[in-house]
């Protein structure tokens, strides 16, 4: 398997642009999740996902962001309009079964908003 | 209030040089703890998990401990290559989240 992939790697957009990142997990996890790192607040979990459904979104910051998961192969990390503070990396992850098993984390999408 | 300390920010050892990193947290009920290896430009990528007072975990030079309070990830003869941001996250019983501490970088001179 060729582990969780995201895209974009890189994306820089201007203040008020619409950002989407995208996630593929690994095939057969029930569990996917979206996290946020930057260097003042770490790594902090923005929303997770149970076999394509929302669980808690708890995390989400405002409503600017929003994700969703259409099947199980896939889901998306949008951000409506974009601002500097949104700067950051974001990861995807997912898990097998129980949602405290091992996570298995990509390689994240670094997002830098002008 | 669920909270996870690391201890130190960064740590800087000659390679072979054994030494601990610590993970203090405060949880309402652990459901598990968790160590995780971040190399620069990745994602973590899991180590250990451990779930009771008294557990001990290994995997080749590194080796991790819990009590009721801390965990300690004890590095022995580390190498360059174990250069990385450790990162420590627990889960309570009552919610799922995980609640991640900020790391410690640690930096393997050879």
């Amino acid at each position: 398997d060729a582990g969780v992939i995201q895209s974009p790697r890189h994306e820089v957009t201007e203040m008020g642009q619409e950002v989407t990142l995208r996630c593929k997990p690994i095939s057969g996890h029930d569990y996917l999740f979206w996290y946020r790192q930057t260097m003042m607040r770490g790594l902090e979990l923005l929303i997770y996902f149970n076999n394509n459904v929302p669980i808690d979104d708890s995390g989400m910051p405002e409503d600017r962001f929003s994700a969703k998961m259409p099947n199980a192969s896939f889901s998306t990390l949008k951000i409506q309009p974009s601002e500097p503070r949104d700067s950051a990396v974001y990861f995807c992850a997912s898990s097998l079964r129980d949602w405290n098993n091992e996570q298995f984390f990509g390689p994240g999408t670094r997002l830098t908003v002008l | 209030e669920d909270q996870v300390t690391q201890s130190p920010e960064a740590l800087r050892l000659q390679e072979g040089e054994s030494s601990s990193l610590n993970c203090s947290y405060t949880v309402s009920g652990l459901r598990g703890l968790f160590w995780y290896r971040q190399d620069p430009g990745k994602g973590p990528e899991f180590l250990f998990t451990l779930y009771s007072a008294g557990e001990e975990k290994e995997k080749e030079r590194l080796k991790a401990t819990i009590t009721k309070k801390e965990s300690f990830l004890h590095i022995t003869a580390p190498k360059p290559e174990d250069s990385a941001t450790y990162l420590c996250a627990v889960q309570a019983v009552s919610n799922y989240q995980l609640i991640w501490g900020a790391g410690t970088k640690l930096i393997i001179k050879p």
